[in-house]
């Protein structure tokens, strides 16, 4: 593994269906975050972690959870998937403490809910 | 509230040169990314800027004016490759990222 990665790459679900985004990272980095992107906005925050076993919530949390049993994972679920939860997900992971705080991000799974 | 604005899209031809705005609106100000994103891709990191003033990197340059709540992204001897979007995000005062909507740069010969 180098870096980010997340599974699956893409994935249609039907809507009321329980479904883990998974995120690994090989990098050490401390910080994680779970993010959507829509057409037409920004990422948005859904979730992040600043360290293993804490968690916090973004600016668009309904509908998710996650958690951080140890620093490399960071699994996003969808306990009951709706179709406004159609998006891309991204995963990133940074180093606070390491100076500049720059995210690095997986290549996104492309969810799409019926 | 909090606000990232950045212009929906540019067009530009290659070979010459691009200035991507940003202009942002937020709870405290701890530094200013741009990343570029292609099409169907993760976003990657460009530049990062917290002092007022001018970043060079290359082909590309990042300005930042903190008392203005501006910067911009220049890119020099425009490629094809440079076709992507660009998005500019705000570090807040709870060192969380604001991300604006990205700028879609298209390229002609």
């Amino acid at each position: 593994i180098a870096g980010i990665t997340q599974a699956p790459t893409s994935q249609i679900l039907a809507a009321g269906r329980r479904m883990t985004l998974r995120c690994t990272q090989d990098m050490r980095h401390n910080a994680m975050y779970w993010y959507r992107q829509d057409l037409g906005l920004g990422l948005r925050l859904i979730h992040y972690s600043n360290t293993a076993g804490t968690t916090g919530k973004g600016e668009v949390p309904d509908g998710y959870s996650v958690s951080r049993a140890n620093t490399d994972d960071f699994p996003l679920t969808l306990a009951s998937a709706v179709p406004s939860q159609t998006s891309v997900y991204f995963c990133a992971s940074s180093d606070p403490l390491g100076g500049l705080d720059t995210q690095y991000f997986g290549p996104g799974t492309r969810l799409t809910v019926l | 509230g909090q606000n990232i604005d950045q212009p929906t899209e540019m067009t530009a031809t290659e070979g010459a040169i691009v200035q991507i705005n940003c202009t942002y609106q937020t709870s405290g100000f701890n530094g200013l990314f741009w990343y570029q994103q292609h099409a169907g891709e993760a976003p990657t990191f460009l530049s990062y800027n917290v002092l007022d003033g001018l970043e060079e990197k290359g082909r590309f340059s990042s300005f930042l004016s903190r008392s203005k709540g501006y910067s911009y992204l220049l890119l020099k001897e425009l490629q094809m490759k440079d076709s992507a979007s660009y998005l500019c995000a705000v570090t807040d005062s709870n060192y969380q990222l604001i991300w604006g909507a990205g700028t879609k740069l298209i390229i002609k010969p």
